[in-house]
């Protein structure tokens, strides 16, 4: 068990531009949560999934941003037409059972100049 | 709107003085409250789990409490080792009073721990 990996670590693009984050998730784990994260705030929820279903959609996920989990394995988030506004940390968490709480990834910090 | 209010947000302390940070919330129905420990450019690392009032866990030097309107993570006897941010959040009940798991974090509490 490696824990959630996030891929790329930073990513750095002009405004305008798309980008697209992976999350490996702990295999076991059925849920599938993206979080965002600014300096010196808490993570705001984005997104969630229980296998390959999408259950919930924050209102912060605008049409510009899109998720998926095929086959309820990795997961993807796409931001289309980037701007500055979403320069954040975008962490991806699983979980089993919510009791026993998220594991995080380290995150992807994304950079839009 | 359910929030969670974090405090003091930052905390400066000498090795071996214990204290406690304060995490506020007004959710109707609570069904958990998490303490998560982050380190810089890292994503926050799970460390309770509370449900009832009265409920207390420990861990190391740690230990969280919580009441009906807060939850308070008293240190004892910190090391520089604990200097972090330490986020608290609640899950986020839907409107029938099941749960998806989401949840509201708070802004957290960068405490330093000088040796």
């Amino acid at each position: 068990d490696t824990g959630v990996s996030q891929d790329p670590r930073h990513k750095i693009t002009k405004r305008g531009q798309n980008v697209t984050f992976r999350c490996d998730p702990i295999s076991e784990h059925n849920r599938l949560y993206w979080y965002r994260q600014t300096l010196g705030q808490g993570p705001e929820f984005l997104t969630y999934f229980q296998n390959e279903a999408q259950l919930e959609k924050s209102r912060l996920l605008s049409d510009r941003f899109s998720a998926e989990r095929p086959k309820g394995s990795f997961s993807t988030l796409e931001i289309q037409r980037t701007e500055q506004g979403d320069s954040a940390m975008y962490l991806c968490a699983s979980s089993s059972e919510v009791y026993y709480g998220y594991t995080f990834g380290s995150g992807t910090r994304l950079t839009v100049v | 709107e359910d929030q969670v209010t974090q405090s003091p947000e930052a905390l400066r302390l000498q090795e071996g003085e214990s204290s406690s940070l304060n995490c506020s919330y007004t959710v109707s129905g609570l069904r958990g409250l998490f303490w998560y420990r982050q380190d810089p450019g890292k994503g926050p690392e799970f460390l309770f789990t509370l449900y009832s009032a009265g409920e207390e866990k420990e861990k190391e030097r740690l230990k969280a409490t919580l009441t009906k309107k807060e939850s308070f993570l008293h240190i004892t006897a910190p090391k520089p080792e604990d200097s972090a941010t330490y986020l608290c959040a609640v899950q986020d009940p839907l409107p029938y009073g099941g749960s998806q798991g989401n949840l509201i974090f708070g802004k957290g509490t960068k405490l330093s721990v000088k040796p």
